[in-house]
């Protein structure tokens, strides 16, 4: 079965950092470009950037509110996904989740909350 | 970017009764590879989105065969034959065509 495990979400003041995990598990994690996509409360979703497979060259895109302040890797022998957050807004606080190029599935999310 | 449009975006239905979904996106979604990467998903209240429907109209396992999805090019179209008590939530349209992947506002589907 596959599963997503998201972590690290947390309480952080503007301009602080912050980086979340995704554990991955029942795919070949190192065969799957991977996304973060994030959905602020009460609000819709939105992409955030993916990182592809390394065999595929391994780079990173990035939609323009986040660019240049997050940064997105991944960890192959641990099946582990990273997203790095720089310089947090307050339009950044969401439920980020972590997911395979396709879309599914889901995992439970993380919640970041960026507030002074 | 691609800006996905869809409507209605509230719907009241009377269970049992049919329901329809309209999802435009700003762009065709034919990739070159030819196929057409449109989803759609489903949220349940306090739950994670879940994926329904992929590449327009292939339905995901587990899922009950009153949902559907069809459409081609820059209009989409997500129906339920028969509305049952847990398909209340909100429905989003996604295309993955191009980058970046976007997603529509959502249609939140409640019972009448």
């Amino acid at each position: 079965e596959v599963q997503l495990v998201e972590s690290g979400g947390d309480l952080v003041k503007p301009g602080g950092s912050l980086t979340l995990s995704c554990a991955a598990s029942g795919f070949t994690f190192n065969n799957a470009w991977m996304n973060w996509v994030r959905q602020a409360p009460g609000k819709g979703l939105e992409w955030v950037g993916r990182i592809k497979s390394k065999s595929d060259g391994g780079t990173t895109d990035y939609v323009a509110p986040v660019k240049g302040r997050f940064t997105i890797s991944r960890d192959d022998s641990k099946s582990t996904l990273f997203l790095q957050m720089n310089n947090l807004k307050t339009e950044d606080t969401a439920v980020y989740y972590c997911l395979p190029d396709g879309g599914n599935p889901w995992g439970q999310g993380t919640l970041v909350t960026v507030s002074s | 970017d691609v800006v996905m449009t869809q409507s209605p975006l509230s719907l009241p239905v009377s269970l049992g009764q049919p329901a329809s979904i309209s999802c435009r996106s700003s762009q065709s979604l034919v990739h070159r590879s030819g196929n057409t990467y449109l989803n759609w998903f489903q949220q349940r209240p306090g739950q994670s989105p879940r994926r329904l429907i992929y590449m327009v109209s292939n339905r995901d396992s587990g899922v009950p065969d009153r949902f559907s999805g069809s459409g081609s090019g820059t209009d989409f179209t997500l129906k339920i034959s028969r509305v049952e008590a847990e398909d209340v939530g909100v429905y989003y349209c996604m295309q993955g065509t191009h980058w970046p992947k976007t997603f529509g506002q959502g249609t939140k589907v409640e019972i009448k």
